[in-house]
C-alpha cells in the first residue's frame, strides 16, 4: 500500500525556536492535510491544503503555523515560535480526490518543546 | 460546537470475546462516519465506513442510529492484535472528509 512518509520522527526544540516538520504525501494525492494529537488527548485538525493554498485551518493554526509545498512533492508544516504547549505528535494526511474518503495518515512527528 | 463522544474504557476482554463500543455525535447533519484503530503513538488507520444503516467487515460490524445519533462497532471473536484505541470520527460537513472531527478513543485490551 502507498505510503504518507514524514521526518524527522522525533524532533527536540527549545522554545522559540523554529521548526519544519516534513512530509511526503502519497504522489498521485492533491489533497493534504495536518493534524495533532496532545499526549493522551483526541486527534485535532490544523489546516487542509489544496491547489497551492490553504482550504481552511482550525482556531489552533494560528499565525505562528504555516504550511507550503515548495516543490511539488513535499509538504511541510512550520511553527514559527515554539510554545511548550505545541509539544504533541503531529500527523500529516492525504487523499486522491474530493470524492474520497480515505485519508491515508503518515506514521507522525513527535515533537517535544522543552 | 460539533463533538464526538466516546467512553475511553479501557476494555479488558479475554480472547474470543465479544466486545462493542459506542460513539455519539452531536451535529445532526452528518451523513458519514468512520471507524479508525489507533495504536499505541502511531498514526491512525481506517477500520470501517459507515453511510447508512451499517457495514459488516468480518469480525467487525459498525452499525449507525441517526435518530439517537449514534454509532457503534462490535467485534466478534477478540484477538490479542484487536488490542488497541478505537477512534470513531466524523466528518464536520455530511461526506466531505476534508475536516474530520475525532472522538478521544475507547481502549482495547485482548488478554489470552
Amino acid at each position: 500500500e502507498p505510503e504518507v512518509t514524514q521526518t524527522p520522527s522525533h524532533q527536540v526544540t527549545q522554545m522559540g525556536q523554529e521548526v519544519i516538520l516534513r512530509c511526503v504525501p502519497i504522489s498521485n494525492h492533491l489533497y493534504f492535510y495536518w493534524y495533532r494529537q496532545i499526549l493522551g488527548q483526541k486527534v485535532e485538525f490544523l489546516v487542509s491544503f489544496y491547489n497551492n493554498e490553504i482550504s481552511e485551518k482550525s482556531e489552533i493554526f494560528d499565525d505562528q503555523f504555516s504550511v507550503e509545498r515548495p516543490d511539488g512533492s513535499n509538504f511541510t508544516l512550520k511553527i514559527r515560535s515554539t510554545k511548550l504547549e505545541d509539544s504533541a505528535m503531529y500527523f500529516c494526511a492525504s487523499k486522491s480526490s474530493t470524492g474520497d474518503e480515505k485519508l491515508f495518515f503518515g506514521s507522525g512527528t513527535q515533537l517535544s518543546v522543552l | 460546537r460539533k463533538e464526538v463522544e466516546q467512553d475511553p474504557g479501557p476494555f479488558n476482554v479475554p480472547e474470543g470475546a465479544t466486545v462493542a463500543f459506542n460513539c455519539t455525535y452531536s451535529n445532526s447533519a452528518s451523513q458519514s462516519f468512520f471507524w479508525y484503530r489507533q495504536d499505541c503513538r502511531k498514526e491512525p488507520k481506517l477500520l470501517m465506513s459507515v453511510y447508512s444503516s451499517g457495514n459488516e467487515d468480518g469480525r467487525f460490524t459498525a452499525q449507525l442510529n441517526r435518530a439517537s445519533q449514534y454509532i457503534s462497532l462490535l467485534i466478534r471473536d477478540s484477538k490479542l492484535s484487536d488490542s488497541a484505541t478505537y477512534l470513531c470520527v466524523v466528518p464536520e460537513r455530511g461526506l466531505d472528509t476534508d475536516k474530520l472531527i475525532f472522538g478521544t478513543g475507547t481502549r482495547l485490551q485482548v488478554f489470552p
